[in-house]
């Protein structure tokens, strides 16, 4: 696609309820991030793939959060049992995956979740 | 591990002033180092990154940038902001150790009043 795509763009849950995220990367990149941003805070890294493959999941704040990306394209944030904590701008963000680390990235519009 | 501190919070400076926003970094290896901008209701967007070479490195929108080694800083300038330059601004840096995490500031609120 033209950009970095995500949806829902909003996503209001109750607490204790499984939430997916779902982020689709421009179509020629390879590399695909997640990352967490609370109001008033910079984007934290979760997790990236590279295709379909995951080799960082550092950032992933329990093992309550996941994420996937199976065919190397379009990728989900799944987060289980939703806490009040987990409220907070989720943004995706993708790049070609030819420079490690000094790579651009693109970020799409992000999906606000608010856990109530 | 890599940190980021961006100090200023928010800044506000008058159309047409000069304008610093401040980064510092913490890295126990070489690093890469990006400014990205976000406007309101929009995804983050790169305004420049210094990967190697010159140590001032030119961006979109007439910005520019400073790696000081020494200093371990990465401080945004631009000589004369406009309105249209209100946003929010954030540091990122990424380790040169074969990875592609990246760390990003809390993020400086420029506001630029007419």
């Amino acid at each position: 696609g033209a950009g970095v795509s995500q949806s829902p763009r909003y996503k209001v849950t109750k607490r204790g309820q499984d939430v997916t995220l779902r982020c689709d990367p421009i179509s020629s990149h390879a590399t695909l991030y997640w990352y967490q941003q609370a109001l008033g805070q910079g984007p934290e890294f979760l997790t990236y793939f590279n295709y379909e493959a995951q080799p960082d999941k550092s950032g992933l704040p329990s093992d309550r959060f996941s994420a996937e990306r199976p065919e190397g394209s379009i990728s989900t944030l799944t987060i289980q049992r939703t806490e009040q904590r987990d409220s907070a701008m989720y943004r995706c963000a993708s790049s070609l995956g030819t420079g490690v680390g000094t790579d651009t990235q693109y970020f799409g519009p992000g999906t606000r979740l608010t856990v109530l | 591990a890599q940190s980021v501190t961006q100090l200023d919070s928010q800044v506000p400076v008058f159309e047409e002033a000069p304008v610093e926003l401040r980064c510092n970094y913490s890295s126990s290896v070489s690093v890469y180092l990006f400014w990205y901008v976000q406007y309101p209701n929009q995804g983050l967007q790169l305004l420049l990154k210094y990967l190697s070479g010159s140590t001032l490195v030119k961006g979109i929108n007439g910005f520019e940038a400073e790696f000081n080694k020494s200093q371990t800083s990465f401080h945004l300038r631009k000589p004369s902001v406009h309105i249209s330059d209100t946003a929010e601004y954030f540091c990122a840096v990424s380790e040169n150790s074969g990875t592609y995490k990246y760390i990003f500031g809390t993020g400086t609120r420029l506001k630029v009043l007419a």
